[in-house]
């Protein structure tokens, strides 16, 4: 079985400064592991994803992560937050289907 | 190329009636999935199509809940009889193949389901 953590259900930031949204997976295979944006009122946008290739993973947007095994950890970064990355972002772990973490809602403050 | 369209993007009814939510996935997309997804939380799988065939329901309440893809292509979603725990974003995705590792699955924007 698989399941994913994200260790902050809140971060707030200010524009420009970086941003490290956390989440740890389980599972008992090797995973795929992707990460979701998702806007108000706005259907599920992929950021980025590893599928066991190079283990840091540049997305859309300027996002990042890094699949480091030893600690079974998916963080996301990106060195300049922006207005419009005020979302909700979802860590996924995918061995035979996808499940989705609770959720970590970024605000960025001007 | 065209995104997963859904419909309708709002509903309200009360409960015990009963409602139906549309998708149609991406051209070519052989696998469809529908989701639920309730305030505060991320998206719990409810059934996931491979052509027209269930591939997973595990998690679909079947006393209420059902789903079908007929032809292969479009998906209906219905609830029947509606309660108020139902009340959340039903979201519908598809991908090209199986879902299998790595695959990756195109969101539709969900219709908001309120249940009073």
């Amino acid at each position: 079985a698989q399941s994913v953590t994200q260790l902050d259900s809140h971060v707030s930031v200010s524009e420009g400064t970086p941003v490290l949204l956390r989440c740890n997976y389980s599972s008992s295979y090797s995973p795929s592991l992707f990460w979701y944006v998702q806007h108000p009122n706005k259907g599920l946008q992929l950021l980025l994803k590893y599928t066991s290739a190079a283990t840091l993973v540049k997305g859309i947007n300027g996002f990042e992560a890094e699949f480091k095994k030893s600690e079974t950890s998916f963080h996301l970064t990106k060195p300049s937050a922006h207005m419009s990355d005020a979302a909700e972002y979802f860590c996924v772990v995918s061995v035979n289907d996808m499940r989705f973490g609770a959720g970590t809602r970024l605000t960025v403050k001007p | 190329e065209a995104g997963v369209a859904q419909s309708p993007r709002y509903k309200i009814i009360e409960k015990r009636q009963s409602v139906a939510f549309w998708c149609n996935p991406i051209s070519g997309h052989a696998t469809l999935y529908w989701y639920q997804q309730i305030l505060g939380q991320g998206p719990k799988l409810l059934i996931q199509f491979q052509n027209n065939g269930v591939v997973d329901d595990s998690q679909l309440p079947k006393d209420r809940f059902s789903a079908e893809r007929l032809k292969g292509v479009d998906s209906t979603l219905k609830i029947q009889p509606a309660k108020l725990e139902d009340s959340a974003v039903y979201l519908c995705a598809s991908s090209l193949t199986s879902a299998g590792r790595g695959e990756t699955q195109y969101f539709g924007p969900g219709t908001r389901l309120l249940v009073l």
